[in-house]
């Protein structure tokens, strides 16, 4: 059973830094992109980006590049999202996503998503 | 960058049919995958490449794609599709941009 357990809440402080974890089991975890979509309060989805843990290819949302950093550990098959300086408006519900393959190839939709990290940036 | 728009809401009665539309220009010439969010709940894919369902969403679902609307049809609606439905493309020529529209709340009567 393909699954993407992600780290828990966090409540931080502005101009924390911090790193959450998406851990991927059932499948391949080098085969396939993992990406990380923000949805925050009373709010839509938002894609931020995407790394390819076979080789760490990543690419960034332009509206997210340098704002955040995503990495892959795949000996233990775990995706990261992580900030260097918090502030009160990454306040939001954070999601892994699985993307698909299509006949081995990107496909552009996300099959698996995970149960979402909640974290609260406040003073 | 690429633009999806959706209704904020759709309302329907039981037993009937819901349309909900994604609008984009030229969106028929792109993929178009939905997904499903119920309250306190991380999304779930209920239609992809257009018209594709996974296994285990209910045939009540179907998708279609042309011009510049694509739309996500719930035929026999039940309560318990009441939710926020989000479509999302992925615009390769854009270095694999991904885009989500803004999302339309299904109320059932």
């Amino acid at each position: 059973e393909v699954q993407l357990v992600q780290s828990g809440a966090e409540v931080k402080k502005p101009g924390e830094s911090l790193k959450i974890s998406c851990k991927g089991s059932g499948y391949s975890f080098t085969s396939y992109w993992i990406g990380w979509v923000r949805q925050m309060p009373g709010k839509g989805l938002e894609w931020m980006g995407i790394i390819y843990p076979g080789d760490s290819d990543t690419r960034y949302s332009p509206s997210f590049q340098g704002q955040v950093t995503i990495s892959a550990d795949k000996s233990i098959s775990t995706a990261y999202l992580q900030w260097s300086s918090l502030k009160a408006s990454d306040t939001a519900m954070y999601y892994c996503v699985r993307e698909s393959l299509w006949f081995g190839d990107r496909s552009g939709y996300f099959d698996y998503w995970g149960q979402g990290t909640l974290v609260t940036v406040s003073s | 960058s690429y633009v999806l728009t959706q209704p904020p809401s759709v309302s329907v009665a039981p037993g009937k049919t819901a349309r909900i539309t994604c609008g984009g220009n030229n969106i028929g010439s792109k993929s178009v995958h939905w997904y499903q969010q119920k309250p306190g709940q991380a999304p779930v894919l209920v239609i992809y490449y257009d018209s594709d369902r996974p296994s285990g969403i209910p045939e009540r679902f179907s998708g279609s794609n042309s011009g510049n609307t694509a739309t996500l049809t719930i035929s026999r609606v039940e309560a318990g599709d009441e939710a926020d439905y989000y479509c999302q493309v992925w615009d390769s020529s854009s270095d694999h941009s991904v885009v989500f529209g803004g999302g339309t709340k299904l109320t059932v009567l």
